[in-house]
């Protein structure tokens, strides 16, 4: 059973590109969640998807934006690259039955790894 | 609002000696707690979880974590460390009413032979 998947592993981009990163949840979840850790912090919480729709957002600004697919994979986009966007990127899948309360676990994937020269 | 703190940035232990990884934690509702271990370059690894119920969680690869309402902490335990416990270990909670989780600045274990 593959667990969550990520790609690329790597990325350098400059200041001012977009990217987009992609993520494919464990089998079973319905769930996914972006990440960002900055070197020597832990994660901050960007975005989560369900059903296709964000359903939270943190403090982060519009020029990141997400979109989840009928498979349950998902994007991350990142416009107008800045320097401090350079961290690794971390997606994590879950699932949890409609109705129960939010204490399904998230299982992370192995990041990408974005440099913003 | 919820947040968690990782008071100590690293812990060295001998192998075979006990090692505790402390957390405390802020929430405005009910507590979720989560432990996660982080290797080199890689993920997140999820060890265990509190809920509810009983207040000493067991989780993956001996380790267990104890939680205290009264002092709002989640520490983590394991009776014998191991060198390849070596890592970096996050504590993370979630308030009842949230879906993301909140992270700690993370703890960095190291295990000497």
């Amino acid at each position: 059973d593959a667990g969550v998947t990520q790609s690329p592993t790597h990325l350098i981009k400059t200041r001012g590109q977009q990217v987009t990163l992609r993520c494919s949840p464990k089998s079973g979840h319905d769930t996914v969640s972006w990440y960002q850790q900055a070197l020597g912090q832990g994660p901050q919480f960007i975005f989560q998807y369900y059903e296709e729709e964000e359903r939270q957002r943190g403090n982060f600004p519009d020029r990141f934006s997400g979109h989840q697919f009928p498979n349950y994979s998902s994007e991350l986009n990142v416009n107008a690259l800045l320097l401090g966007d350079s961290a690794l990127y971390l997606c994590a899948s879950s699932f949890r039955p409609s109705g129960r309360a939010l204490t399904d676990t998230q299982y992370f994937g192995p990041g990408t790894r974005l440099t913003v020269l | 609002a919820q947040s968690v703190a990782q008071p100590e940035d690293q812990v060295n232990v001998a192998e075979g000696n006990p090692l505790t990884v402390k957390c405390t934690y802020s929430v405005s509702g009910n507590p979720y707690l989560f432990w996660y271990v982080q290797y080199p370059n890689r993920g997140l690894q999820f060890l265990l979880k509190y809920i509810t119920g009983d207040n000493l969680v067991k989780g993956s690869y001996g380790f267990e974590a104890e939680f205290n309402k009264s002092q709002t902490s989640f520490h983590l335990k394991k009776p014998s460390a191991l060198v390849s416990d070596s890592a970096l270990y996050f504590c993370a909670v979630r308030d009842g009413g949230d879906y993301k989780l909140s992270f700690g600045a993370g703890t960095t274990v190291t295990v000497r032979a």
